[in-house]
């Protein structure tokens, strides 16, 4: 079945400086990859996702990019503030699957120091 | 729109009782549900599938006996505890498949079994 890797499983940088969270998937057939914000006590939170027929996607400060070839596919996020202090998911999951389900990574805690 | 509303956010029971949480897609139809258990600081652990009208597909490991769900409509989902135990003890979130946004997660439930 997929296998999804995640690193680092930690990440504090500067407000404002740029974090990037790398993930590895093993499967090639997948081919919707999304990533959540989950805030401590609470369920995870869309931030952005792509398709395997993308190569990148960009919302406002956070950009996701998708290597078929190499199978990893990252989340980059500009100009961090406080409030992006959370911990972060990717995920992979594939069309024709039963029930399409979501295989996570382990999870990034981004700490965002003012 | 995609709002998925879980309840309860909070349950403490004794042991050897049942809990009963539920989950509602409140503004889409969702054919498929997910159950998930997250342990402090871990990732999302995929318990079991459910579709609307049918039995649920366990992941492998989970007792099927020991947390049932019942997917008896198009927009409501519920997970029981049956019997449980200290080390049940968890942070159980659903989601549904379906809506704009592909995946949409309810906000979780912290169970603490006493």
């Amino acid at each position: 079945g997929e296998n999804v890797e995640q690193h680092p499983s930690t990440l504090s940088v500067q407000e404002g400086d740029s974090a990037v969270i790398k993930c590895t998937y093993s499967d090639s057939a997948s081919n919707y990859f999304p990533w959540y914000k989950q805030e401590l006590g609470k369920g995870p939170q869309l931030i952005i996702d792509i398709r395997s027929n993308v190569g990148e996607k960009k919302d406002q400060r956070i950009a996701v990019t998708l290597n078929k070839t190499a199978k990893h596919f990252s989340l980059h996020i500009t100009e961090t503030q406080p409030e992006d202090s959370a911990v972060y998911f990717c995920a992979a999951s594939k069309a024709g699957e039963y029930g399409n389900k979501l295989v996570f990574g382990a999870g990034t805690i981004l700490r965002v120091k003012s | 729109g995609a709002v998925v509303s879980q309840h309860p956010s909070r349950v403490i029971c004794k042991s050897g009782t049942s809990v009963k949480i539920e989950c509602r897609s409140l503004d889409f139809q969702a054919t498929t549900m997910f159950w998930y258990r997250q342990f402090p600081k871990q990732s999302l652990m995929l318990m079991a599938t459910s579709n609307e009208g049918s039995k649920a597909t366990y992941e492998q490991g989970v007792e099927k006996d020991k947390f049932l769900i019942n997917h008896a409509s198009l927009t409501l989902s519920t997970l029981t505890v049956t019997s449980a135990h200290p080390e049940d003890s968890s942070f159980y979130i659903c989601s549904a498949r379906g809506g704009p946004r592909g995946y949409t997660f309810g906000s979780g439930t912290r169970l603490t079994v006493v």
